[in-house]
């Protein structure tokens, strides 16, 4: 059964701050997404990373997938309060047909004025 | 374009009661997915149907049943509601050949 372990769960941060958040997995994907959840609402695609080793970056959002794709971190410059929501991390089962994701059970950041 | 549709909004049932929750998209995506959601746990693949005609067993199937009435609806039924499936459900689509699935505003459900 592939895993994807997320940390930290929660994390509360000031604005400005800079902050990481990790997806780990001892198993191997043929794509990792990152989407971004808000309070009341569905999940929101971020990125999609695919190559290992990849880094892309959405404004002041930075995502890298590891060498092994195995693992990806999503890093937060100069986080504002509009950036709080849950973070979760994605796997496309490596080898599946259907498009099936296994998701991290996500990171919750609040950001404060 | 609306996207993915969910209703109800909200739902409060009786243990043993029967409700379907109803999904549609409006972006000819050939796959749907339901999910469902808890604290701690993230999102959790109950079923899935790549294909108008096909459907399948995701992640934690037990208790419910689905149906993939046409290319754009898909609802989920809860045959015998058990307070363990108190939850937030939500529906998903994806285009065939791309990676992006797109969410409803899901359904949150309460069985007492």
């Amino acid at each position: 059964t592939q895993l994807l372990e997320q940390s930290p769960q929660f994390l509360s941060i000031q604005e400005g701050e800079n902050l990481t958040v990790y997806c780990n997995s001892s198993s191997v994907f043929s794509s990792l997404q990152w989407y971004r959840q808000e309070p009341g609402e569905g999940p929101v695609l971020l990125v999609t990373v695919v190559t290992g080793g990849e880094v892309k970056k959405l404004k002041r959002l930075t995502f890298q997938f590891g060498d092994a794709r195995k693992d990806s971190s999503l890093h937060i410059t100069a986080a504002q309060p509009g950036d709080t929501g849950l973070y979760l991390c994605a796997g496309e089962d490596y080898g599946g047909s259907q498009g099936n994701l296994i998701f991290g059970k996500g990171t919750k950041l609040s950001v404060k004025p | 374009n609306a996207g993915v549709t969910q209703t109800p909004k909200f739902q409060v049932l009786k243990t043993g009661q029967s409700m379907t929750l109803q999904c549609a998209q409006d972006m000819n995506h050939n796959s749907m997915y339901w999910y469902r959601q808890d604290p701690g746990m993230g999102l959790r693949l109950i079923y899935y149907s790549a294909s108008e005609g096909t459907t399948d067993k995701g992640e934690v199937p037990n208790g419910y049943n689905v149906s993939r009435l046409n290319k754009r609806e898909f609802s989920l039924r809860l045959e015998s509601a058990a307070p363990s499936q108190t939850s937030v459900y939500f529906c998903a689509s994806r285009a065939r050949g791309t990676d992006t699935q797109y969410f409803g505003p899901g359904t949150r459900l309460t069985v007492l």
